[in-house]
């Protein structure tokens, strides 16, 4: 078990860019879910996938937003057209079965200048 | 609908002292609940849930939790403050699977900050 994973750790990049984040959940994990957090407030729920299917997308997921699992394993989030308002940690969390434990990954951090 | 209610932005405790953070949640169907713990720069480390049964939770890092469905509550308790335990700490609030629906994603409170002096 190697815990989830994301990349890059840390992005810098400037308004009107787009930037993608990789997210690989626990092996066997069928859940995999991405939340995104601002500076002193708690992570809020983006969307989730089981296994290849993207089942529930929030509202705060604009059309800037899109989210991948092709394969059912690693995901990809996508911000196109990044505006300083996306700068926030976006975390990956997975799990094995709704209702389950979420693993959450260490999160990359996206500031936009 | 779901919501979560930290109260306390910042709790601070002397080191040896007891350890109580606040959550209060709403939920229109029987929720699993969970305490979450948040060190500098890294992902959110789950401390405790509960799902069903037993209402007092017993977690890592000798934290507890108990739910009072009565009061709407799940509030988090430490017997003696360590100074290890200085970090955010969410309440997070999730669906029963068996609630019906398809929802699965967490609510969380906004936090609290627990500061503890030596």
């Amino acid at each position: 078990d190697t815990g989830v994973s994301q990349d890059p750790r840390h992005k810098i990049t400037k308004r009107g860019q787009n930037v993608t984040f990789r997210c690989d959940p626990i092996s066997e994990h069928n859940r995999l879910y991405w939340y995104r957090q601002t500076l002193g407030q708690g992570p809020e729920f983006l969307t989730y996938f089981q296994n290849e299917a993207q089942l529930e997308k929030s509202r705060l997921l604009s059309d800037r937003f899109s989210a991948e699992r092709p394969k059912g394993s690693f995901s990809t989030l996508e911000i196109q057209r990044t505006e300083q308002g996306d700068s926030a940690m976006y975390l990956c969390a997975s799990s094995q079965t709704r209702g389950d434990t979420q693993y959450f990954g260490p999160g990359t951090r996206l500031t936009v200048l | 609908a779901q919501s979560v209610t930290q109260l306390g932005s910042h709790v601070s405790v002397s080191e040896g002292a007891l350890v109580l953070l606040r959550c209060n949640y709403s939920s229109s169907v029987p929720p699993y609940l969970f305490w979450y713990v948040q060190y500098p720069n890294q992902g959110l480390q789950l401390l405790l849930k509960y799902t069903t049964g037993a209402t007092l939770v017993k977690g890592i890092n000798g934290f507890e939790a108990e739910f009072k469905k009565s009061e709407t509550s799940f509030h988090l308790t430490k017997p003696s403050a360590h100074m290890s335990d200085a970090a955010e700490y969410f309440c997070a609030v999730s669906p029963s699977p068996y609630s019906g629906g398809g929802a699965d994603g967490l609510t969380f409170g906004k936090g609290t900050h627990l500061i503890i002096q030596p």
